[in-house]
């Protein structure tokens, strides 16, 4: 099975900052990685798919890069509404969520 | 608009079984395969089921946590999906989510193990 490993768990930041988390899979996931945003007492959302397609509708302050085992999202400029909590999702071999990386103001 | 709603959730005993159900609506739900996905109190969140579409036979996957114990399946006439339960225990209590895994995801459905 894939693995997963989300960084940081927990980031605080401030608006307008660059922000970025990293996802690493145990293995190849050839580019089959996805960002989903849950805010709290929601569902969570698809922000970016297949490593950098963004969703429809998410703005584009949120992107997304990377190969092989070593993933990222970014989001450009923080805004108060981007907080939430943060997952990875691997699709190359199963589904495989990362932990989470929970964003808050500082 | 693509829409999920998820039924059926509740309070059971260890051991016990529940059914739950996720009514589609708003894309053509027999080209989509769909998922289960849980998230416990507090806690990331953790697939545990899939349903492939007809031309790939229904293949499902589950899991290594729920194998053998949860079956998911589909009614592509109802635009329905289900998750059958069974032999629950204390750790599958948690928020379940019917999802296609890209834009479409319900409100969750909690389903609470304890005796």
């Amino acid at each position: 099975d894939i693995q997963m490993t989300q960084s940081p768990s927990f980031l605080s930041a401030t608006v307008g900052d660059r922000v970025t988390i990293n996802c690493k899979a145990s293995q190849n996931i050839n580019k089959y990685l996805n960002w989903y945003q849950q805010k709290l007492g929601e569902a969570p959302k698809r922000l970016i798919y297949n490593t950098n397609s963004l969703q429809t509708g998410i703005p584009s302050r949120f992107s997304g890069s990377g190969s092989g085992t070593d993933y990222t999202l970014t989001i450009s400029s923080l805004q108060p509404e981007d907080v939430a909590t943060y997952f990875c999702l691997q699709h190359n071999s199963g589904n495989t969520f990362g932990a989470g990386t929970k964003l808050e103001l500082k | 608009a693509v829409q999920l709603v998820e039924s059926g959730g509740g309070l059971v005993q260890p051991k016990e079984s529940l059914k739950i159900s996720c009514a589609a609506s708003g894309f053509t739900f027999s080209n989509a395969a769909m998922y289960w996905v849980r998230q416990a109190p507090g806690k990331g969140l953790e697939w545990v089921a899939r349903i492939r579409t007809k031309p790939n036979n229904y293949a499902t996957y589950y899991a290594d946590s729920v194998k053998g114990r949860f079956t998911i399946s589909r009614d592509d006439s109802k635009s329905m999906v289900y998750l059958q339960m069974d032999n629950l225990k204390t750790e599958d209590t948690a928020m379940y989510y019917c999802t296609t895994m890209g834009i479409g995801w319900g409100q969750g459905v909690m389903v609470t193990v304890s005796s």
